[in-house]
C-alpha cells in the first residue's frame, strides 16, 4: 500500500537554526499537510497546499515558517529560526481530493535546544 | 478554540467488551468526520469516516455514529482487543482544506 514518507525521523537543532523537515506524500494525490503534536497535546492544523499554493493555514503558521513543492515529489515544511516551542512531531498528509481521509507519515520529531 | 472535544482522557475496557469513544463538536458547519488511532511515535492511522448525510457507518468491528442535533459522534469498536489499545482522535471539516483534530481519548483494553 502506498506511504507517505517523512524524513528525518529525528531532528535536533539549536535555538535560532533553520530546519526543513521533508515529505514523499502518495503519489497521486493532490492535497498535501503539515500537522503537529506537541507531547501530550492535540493534533494540530499546519497548513494545507493544493495547486502549488496554501491552500489554508493556522495561527501557527506565522512567518517563521514556509512550505514548498520544490518538485513532482517532495513536500518540505522550513522553519526559518526555531523557538524552543516548535520542539513537536510533524506529521506530512496528503490526501487524494482533500474530503477524503488523510494519509499521514510517520513524523518527525522535532527538538530545539 | 476547542471546536472539537473529546471529554475522556482515557478509558479502560475488557478484551471482548465494547468500547465507546465520544467526541463533541462545537461548528454547525462541520460535515465530515474521521476517526484515528495512534500508537507512540507513529503517525494517526485511519479507522472509519462519516459524512454528515449519514447517521451510522460501520466497517468491521468499528462503527461510527453522528447525532447532528447534539454535534456529538461516537465510536463503537467490538470486541475490543488487546492490539485496539492507543490513542484515538476524532476530526472534523467543514470542507475547508483542513481537519481539525480532538485531543484524543487514550483506551486501554485489558485482556
Amino acid at each position: 500500500e502506498p506511504e507517505v514518507t517523512q524524513t528525518p525521523s529525528h531532528q535536533v537543532t539549536q535555538m535560532g537554526q533553520e530546519v526543513i523537515l521533508r515529505c514523499v506524500p502518495i503519489s497521486n494525490h493532490l492535497y498535501f499537510y503539515w500537522y503537529r503534536q506537541i507531547l501530550g497535546q492535540k493534533v494540530e492544523f499546519l497548513v494545507s497546499f493544493y495547486n502549488n499554493e496554501i491552500s489554508e493555514k493556522s495561527e501557527i503558521f506565522d512567518d517563521q515558517f514556509s512550505v514548498e513543492r520544490p518538485d513532482g515529489s517532495n513536500f518540505t515544511l522550513k522553519i526559518r529560526s526555531t523557538k524552543l516551542e516548535d520542539s513537536a512531531m510533524y506529521f506530512c498528509a496528503s490526501s487524494p481530493t482533500g474530503r477524503e481521509k488523510l494519509f499521514f507519515g510517520s513524523g518527525t520529531q522535532l527538538s530545539v535546544l | 478554540d476547542q471546536q472539537v472535544k473529546q471529554n475522556s482522557p482515557s478509558l479502560s475496557v475488557q478484551e471482548g467488551r465494547i468500547s465507546i469513544l465520544n467526541c463533541d463538536y462545537t461548528n454547525s458547519m462541520f460535515d465530515y468526520f474521521l476517526w484515528y488511532k495512534k500508537y507512540p511515535a507513529e503517525g494517526p492511522t485511519f479507522l472509519i469516516s462519516i459524512s454528515s448525510i449519514k447517521d451510522k457507518n460501520e466497517d468491521g468491528r468499528f462503527t461510527v455514529f453522528l447525532n447532528k442535533s447534539a454535534k456529538h459522534l461516537s465510536l463503537h469498536i467490538v470486541p475490543s482487543q488487546p492490539g485496539d489499545s492507543a490513542v484515538y482522535f476524532c476530526a472534523a471539516s467543514s470542507g475547508t482544506y483542513k481537519y481539525i483534530f480532538g485531543t484524543g481519548t487514550r483506551l486501554k483494553v485489558l485482556a
